[in-house]
């Protein structure tokens, strides 16, 4: 079965700091790893895809990474900024006894201070 | 501009009612998943459809049921609800075979059972 990992749980940094938030997963015959985003009481926002076959992906100031044979994914945050407090979410699609589910891991929530 | 919609965003019902969380997405997925979201545990797949009247049980699906009588629209079903089933509950929709696509979230239905 599929478990996924999210390692640390909270994280404070002051703002301007590079970070790197942390993904594991157990089983590597994934379809592809997202990174979302999520504000208190509210729904999941979508930040990057990578598909099993990629090893990195870049959008502004976040760049993903995946090592398949690891079982391993980063978020890299650049040059952090208070309206990047929020939660967290890496989520991988497939695994070997997966048909298209997502399974979650259990967040990071990141507190940017000014 | 891609949608997930959920019918509520906040919603109070009392112990034993029937209750019904809705969900439309207007994106064509063939995926359909509900989960909840609960402090300390992450978010947990509660049911997940990959087609129109197809379905299967993700993780916690005692108490709960679902239907998928049309593409678009995926709803979850409290039988009989009880306080612990309050929780913030969340909808998402994929493509079921493209791997190169995300999944999207609608905003969250809180409800509370009392």
């Amino acid at each position: 079965k599929q478990e996924v990992t999210q390692i640390p749980a909270a994280l404070s940094v002051p703002e301007g700091e590079n970070l790197v938030l942390n993904c594991s997963f157990t089983d590597s015959a994934i379809y592809n790893l997202q990174w979302f985003r999520q504000d208190p009481g509210k729904g999941l926002t979508s930040l990057l895809l990578i598909q099993s076959s990629q090893r990195e992906q870049t959008s502004g100031r976040l760049n993903a990474s995946l090592d398949k044979s690891s079982g391993r994914s980063t978020l890299y945050i650049a040059a952090s900024q208070p309206g990047d407090s929020a939660t967290y979410l890496c989520a991988v699609r497939g695994g070997s006894s997966n048909t298209g589910k997502l399974i979650f891991g259990q967040g990071t929530t990141l507190q940017v201070k000014p | 501009d891609v949608k997930v919609t959920q019918s509520s965003r906040y919603l109070v019902k009392r112990t034993g009612e029937k209750v019904f969380l809705e969900c439309v997405q207007d994106m064509d997925h063939e995926n359909m998943f509900w989960y909840r979201q609960d402090p300390g545990l992450g978010l947990r797949l509660i049911y997940f459809s990959y087609d129109v009247k197809m379905k299967e049980k993700g993780d916690i699906p005692e108490g709960y049921s679902v239907s998928r009588e049309k593409k678009e629209r995926f709803s979850l079903i409290l039988e009989s609800a009880s306080t612990n089933q309050t929780s913030m509950y969340l909808c998402a929709s994929s493509f079921r075979d493209r791997a190169n696509t995300e999944a999207f979230f609608g905003q969250g239905t809180r409800l509370t059972v009392v």
